[in-house]
């Protein structure tokens, strides 16, 4: 069974202090790594995809990196506008997206 | 291009009524799912579809129903609502997988209350 788990459950940082999102997971057969952010009464918004173990991918002030059992979500010099809650989801085989519990991340200026 | 559109985007209903959830995306996705989300609790898959004439069952399907007539549309079904339905609910459409995952698009959401 497919099984992702987010740390912390929640962030605070002051602005410009970067940090590190982590997403453990186990998956059968990873087709790839997703990481969504999720503002309140929103629908989440792809970030990113990843596919294999070493790739990186960045945006902005987001830069999300891979290894065969964790993906981390580094932010670096954070704004207050990075606040929102940020999802990790894996799909192995044909199966649907499993998402994590996500990161409350606020960012105080 | 809209995207995945939900309606309604609030509803609140009496306990053991009935009512259709409506997601339709215009992107030509084959892949449509339903999800639930709770505080604490995460995203949970209720049903997916993976086209026309094919669905089936996610995390949490008891008291849901879908079906997918079109590649555009997939209703999600609650057939007597209870309190334990209340829930923030998320449509969400991609391309099937090929070599690699394929990221979803969701809509903005419906937010249900049962009382």
């Amino acid at each position: 069974e497919d099984q992702v788990t987010q740390s912390p459950e929640a962030l605070r940082l002051q602005e410009g202090e970067s940090s590190s999102l982590n997403c453990s997971y186990t998956v059968s057969g990873l087709r790839g790594l997703f990481w969504y952010r999720q503002d309140p009464g929103k629908g989440p918004e792809f970030l990113f995809t990843l596919y294999s173990a070493g790739e990186e991918k960045e945006k902005e002030r987001l830069k999300a990196t891979l290894t065969k059992k964790e993906s981390f979500l580094h932010i670096t010099a954070p704004k207050p506008e990075d606040s929102a809650t940020y999802l990790c989801a894996v799909q192995g085989g044909n199966t649907p997206l499993v998402f994590g519990k996500g990161t409350r991340l606020s960012v105080i200026a | 291009n809209a995207g995945v559109t939900q309606t309604p985007k609030f509803q609140v209903l009496k306990t053991g009524q009935s009512m259709t959830l409506q997601c339709a995306q215009d992107m030509n996705h084959e892949y449509m799912s339903w999800y639930r989300q709770d505080p604490g609790m995460g995203l949970r898959l209720i049903h997916y579809s993976v086209g026309a004439g094919i669905t089936d069952q996610g995390e949490v399907p008891n008291g849901y129903n879908v079906s997918r007539s079109t590649t555009e549309d997939f209703p999600l079904r609650l057939l007597s609502a209870a309190p334990s339905q209340t829930s923030v609910y998320f449509c969400a459409s991609s391309y099937l997988p090929g070599s690699g995952g394929t990221e979803a698009f969701f809509g903005q959401g419906t937010r249900l209350t049962v009382v």
